[in-house]
């Protein structure tokens, strides 16, 4: 079975704070992404990687930034925590090759920015 | 540009009866498309997804799903609801034509289907 973990799956900061979210995949995908769900709004997608240290911005990466340095590892990083970035954020990863176009999710980090 | 809809915000079905939960989408080419379910405080699990072939995909669960090229559509079925069932539904749709690396999704909104007892 696909696994995607995501290293806390609830998370309190405080305003200004430096925050990481981790995500890693054992299935050796080449895409990994990272989503925020809110009520009403959907899935928006933040960036999304498609190889080690490529990275492409989503719909809405500004105060986010992200790091993939090893293929399973994919992590954002909010730089100065603010109260609008309280939300659900989800992990998820895909293969490239033809067909396989599906992608796995983590269980979610709800991040509570005060 | 490749978008999808769901056009309902909640469904409501009574467990034993068939549901329904409807997908529009619009591609370039020809779509890929998915369906995903989330329970509460949890990931998106994948369900089934429709790229080529027959038009009615079987999925987890027993789900089923349409696609219907004239109609833009692929609705998620069920013969016959659960409770357990209750949950968020998400259809997902990736364009065969367009250039996407990462093969990005775009997805729905999301309906909500609760099944009562």
């Amino acid at each position: 079975d696909v696994k995607v973990t995501q290293s806390s799956r609830y998370l309190v900061k405080r305003t200004g704070e430096k925050v990481f979210l981790e995500c890693v995949q054992d299935m050796d995908h080449e895409n990994m992404f990272w989503y925020r769900q809110d009520p009403g709004l959907g899935l928006r997608l933040i960036y999304f990687s498609y190889d080690v240290k490529m990275k492409e911005k989503g719909d809405i990466p500004e105060g986010y930034s992200v790091s993939r340095e090893k293929k399973e590892r994919f992590s954002l990083i909010l730089e100065s925590a603010s109260t609008n970035q309280t939300s659900m954020y989800l992990c998820a990863s895909s293969f490239t090759k033809r067909g396989s176009y599906e992608q796995y999710f983590g269980p979610g980090t709800r991040l509570t920015v005060t | 540009a490749q978008s999808v809809a769901q056009p309902e915000d909640q469904v409501n079905v009574a467990e034993g009866n068939p549901l329904t939960v409807k997908c529009t989408y619009s591609v370039s080419g020809n779509p890929y498309l998915f369906w995903y379910v989330q329970y509460p405080n949890r990931g998106l699990q994948f369900l089934l997804k429709y790229i080529t072939g027959d038009n009615l995909v079987k999925g987890s669960y027993g789900f089923e799903a349409e696609f219907n090229k004239s109609q833009t559509s692929f609705h998620l079925k069920k013969p016959s609801a659960l409770v357990s069932d209750s949950a968020l539904y998400f259809c997902a749709v990736r364009d065969s034509y367009h250039n996407n690396a990462g093969n990005m999704l775009t997805f729905g909104g999301g309906t909500r289907l609760m099944v009562k007892p």
